[in-house]
């Protein structure tokens, strides 16, 4: 079955504990991207990477690190998390890359609802 | 201006009724667009693209774009309860960046 696997899917932490968000995606996507998603404020992209070793920066990436270097999986990690990045957060892939016109078709994984105390 | 607007909602509408919702986008050169839904508690899914002025029909979907107007519409004929969710717009822009509306609550009732 294709899909996009995050873990874990609930976490509560503190201040300052690092942590890391996995995804990882069964469908040899080429394009990975990370979003947050908060009431009123819609999905906003965090990072994204359009193959293995290449990343860049979305709209809100203060704050958040990523990694690719397989081409399944792409974690997210909080280096020193704070009760602002307290959101629902989704990994997504995409066959198409960002500049053709099918771009756009994501599939998503389940989402992590992360609490920073 | 937000690049990708939605009216959040809720849109009520009874059972059997058509549901329209509708986006605004301000990037003129925007290529493609998409609906995806989203219930309560679970991730977006696409149900809608859409690339060429007109509509395009899927079963009981059907999304309009007017690029002209910068604007595009998904309407659900015969709506169902099981339609009820939360519809987000999802804008690629020129700029090669998917851009997401913050969506629309609909609520159809029995």
């Amino acid at each position: 079955e294709a899909q996009v696997t995050q873990n874990p899917r609930y976490l509560i932490t503190v201040t300052g504990k690092k942590l890391t968000v996995t995804c990882s995606q069964n469908m040899n996507h080429e394009y990975m991207s990370w979003y947050r998603q908060d009431p009123g404020l819609g999905l906003r992209q965090i990072y994204y990477s359009m193959n293995v070793e290449v990343t860049d920066k979305g709209d809100v990436p203060e704050g958040y690190k990523v990694s690719r270097k397989e081409k399944r999986n792409f974690p997210l990690i909080l280096e020193s998390p704070s009760p602002n990045q307290t959101s629902l957060y989704f990994c997504a892939s995409s066959l198409s890359p960002t500049s053709g016109i099918r771009a756009g078709e994501l599939f998503f994984g389940e989402g992590s609802r992360l609490t920073v105390l | 201006q937000k690049e990708v607007e939605q009216n959040s909602g809720p849109l009520s509408v009874p059972e059997g009724a058509i549901a329209s919702l509708n986006c605004t986008y301000s990037d003129r050169v925007s290529q493609s667009f998409f609906w995806y839904r989203q219930y309560s508690g679970k991730s977006p899914e696409l149900i809608m693209s859409i690339y060429s002025n007109g509509d395009k029909e899927d079963g009981r979907f059907t999304a309009q774009l007017n690029k002209a107007s910068q604007y595009v519409s998904l309407l659900i004929r015969d709506s169902q309860p099981s339609d009820s969710a939360t519809y987000l717009c999802a804008v690629n822009t020129g700029f090669q960046k998917l851009v997401f509306g913050t969506g629309t609550r609909l609520l159809v009732s029995p």
